[in-house]
């Protein structure tokens, strides 16, 4: 059974650090990880997706590697703006299901 | 702009009352949606997927008979809460994505809250 883990669980920063975000998972067969951002009350947005066959994916400030191997994906924000203050959720899909596992995610703050 | 479309945001009725929430996509065709619930600080769990034509498949311990689905067309979902309780209280999400190898996209999740 896929399980995923998020560390750290959460994470208070001043602004403009750079911070990495780490998720694990247990079964390697997995066709893509997908990084989501929710706000407090909201939906998941969308940040950044990697197939299994890829190594990482880059949108702005925002880094993600995959180590399928080990069972690891980390998400590297640079240089924190409070704007950043959300919850970042990994989740993903395993080869031959077509649903999403998720982590229980990382409370991030980032104060001026 | 928003892939998904998930409505009413937020939804505060009397105990026995049946809610439904609908999820729709835009601009793009969805023979398959997922239905997400989501306690306060937890992660989200899901709760079955919606598929165009047939029924629906639950995760194991959601009651069918309680969470209705259906997926009348290849653009709407809906999730109904049947003679819903206190402990229904909860975030209801829904997500679906382009193809199998794209993106997943949420819609803003419902607020339902049972007095």
């Amino acid at each position: 059974k896929q399980e995923v883990t998020q560390i750290p669980a959460a994470l208070s920063v001043p602004e403009g650090e750079n911070l990495v975000l780490n998720c694990s998972f247990t079964d390697s067969a997995i066709y893509n990880l997908q990084w989501f951002r929710q706000d407090p009350g909201k939906g998941l947005t969308s940040l950044l997706l990697i197939q299994s066959s890829q190594r990482e994916q880059t949108s702005g400030r925002l880094n993600a590697s995959l180590d399928k191997s080990s069972g690891r994906s980390t998400l590297y924000i640079a240089a924190s703006q409070p704007g950043d203050s959300a919850t970042y959720l990994c989740a993903v899909k395993a080869l031959g299901y077509n649903k999403l596992i998720f982590g229980a995610g990382t409370r991030l703050a980032v104060h001026p | 702009g928003a892939v998904v479309s998930q409505h009413p945001s937020r939804v505060i009725c009397k105990s026995g009352t049946s809610v439904k929430i609908e999820c729709r996509s835009l601009d793009f065709q969805a023979t398959t949606m997922f239905w997400y619930r989501q306690f306060p600080k937890q992660s989200l769990m899901l709760m079955a997927t919606s598929n165009e034509g047939s029924k629906a498949t639950y995760e194991q311990g959601v009651e069918k008979d309680k969470f209705l689905i259906n997926h009348a067309s290849l653009t709407l979902s809906t999730l109904t809460v049947t003679s819903a309780h206190p402990e229904d209280s909860s975030f209801y999400i829904c997500s679906t994505s382009v193809g199998e190898a794209q993106p997943q996209h949420f819609g803003d999740g419902t607020r339902l809250s049972i007095l």
